[in-house]
């Protein structure tokens, strides 16, 4: 069964500024898809940034990019420029590339809560 | 176009009632999950369905039941609720590309 883990139950960062959020998992699968989704008081799931592991480059939307290390298992979300709307749970996900018999269903791991200092 | 709504948004329940929750979406995807989120848990699955007329269990099926009649409504009950079943419910679809796309969430109280 594939796991994620994220060790940061919460981080800070003062607006502006440059902020690594970090994630792990583990699978034996060689091909499959990771998120980062985000959370606001809201609590719609937002997506961030989607990867796909069988893509060397990584993944940027805006100020919103990924370190992605396949061979370590390693799956970073980071965050420049930050702004006071950043402010959120932010988790990280796993789904296999293919379903066989199965779903798309996704694998979470318990979120990384971010606050902004003005 | 609404993508996933949830009904209703909020909800309390004293133990041993019933209720059921919908979920509609208007994507035409084919996958349809219920997860449900609890504080420092992230969110787990509890039931999903691959196409109409399908469920399966997920990660946490016991106490929910399921069921898609239609490809875009997918039904979570729980017979016999319990404190331990309060949590936010999030419904979920998607295709087989990429992502799962959300809705806005059900916040469950059984007292």
């Amino acid at each position: 069964a594939q796991t994620v883990t994220q060790s940061q139950p919460e981080m800070s960062v003062q607006e502006a500024e440059t902020v690594t959020l970090s994630c792990t998992y583990d699978t034996s699968e060689s091909d499959y898809y990771l998120f980062w989704y985000k959370q606001p008081p809201s609590r719609q799931m937002i997506l961030v940034i989607r990867q796909e592991a069988y893509k060397q480059q990584n993944a940027t939307e805006n100020r919103f990019s990924v370190n992605f290390q396949k061979a370590a298992k390693s799956f970073s979300l980071k965050i420049s420029d930050s702004q006071l709307g950043d402010a959120a749970m932010y988790f990280c996900a796993y789904r296999r590339l293919y379903s066989g018999a199965g779903s798309y269903q996704l694998t979470f791991g318990k979120g990384t809560k971010l606050s902004v200092i003005p | 176009n609404a993508g996933v709504t949830q009904t209703p948004k909020f909800r309390v329940l004293k133990t041993g009632q019933s209720m059921t929750l919908l979920c509609a979406q208007d994507m035409n995807h084919e996958y349809m999950y219920w997860y449900r989120q609890d504080p420092g848990m992230g969110l787990r699955l509890i039931h999903y369905s691959v196409g109409e007329g399908t469920t399966a269990k997920g990660e946490v099926p016991d106490g929910y039941n399921v069921s898609r009649l239609k490809k875009q409504n997918f039904l979570l009950g729980l017979e016999s609720a319990a404190p331990s079943q309060t949590s936010v419910y999030f419904c979920a679809s998607s295709n087989r590309i990429y992502e799962q796309y959300f809705g806005p969430g059900t916040r469950l109280t059984v007292t």
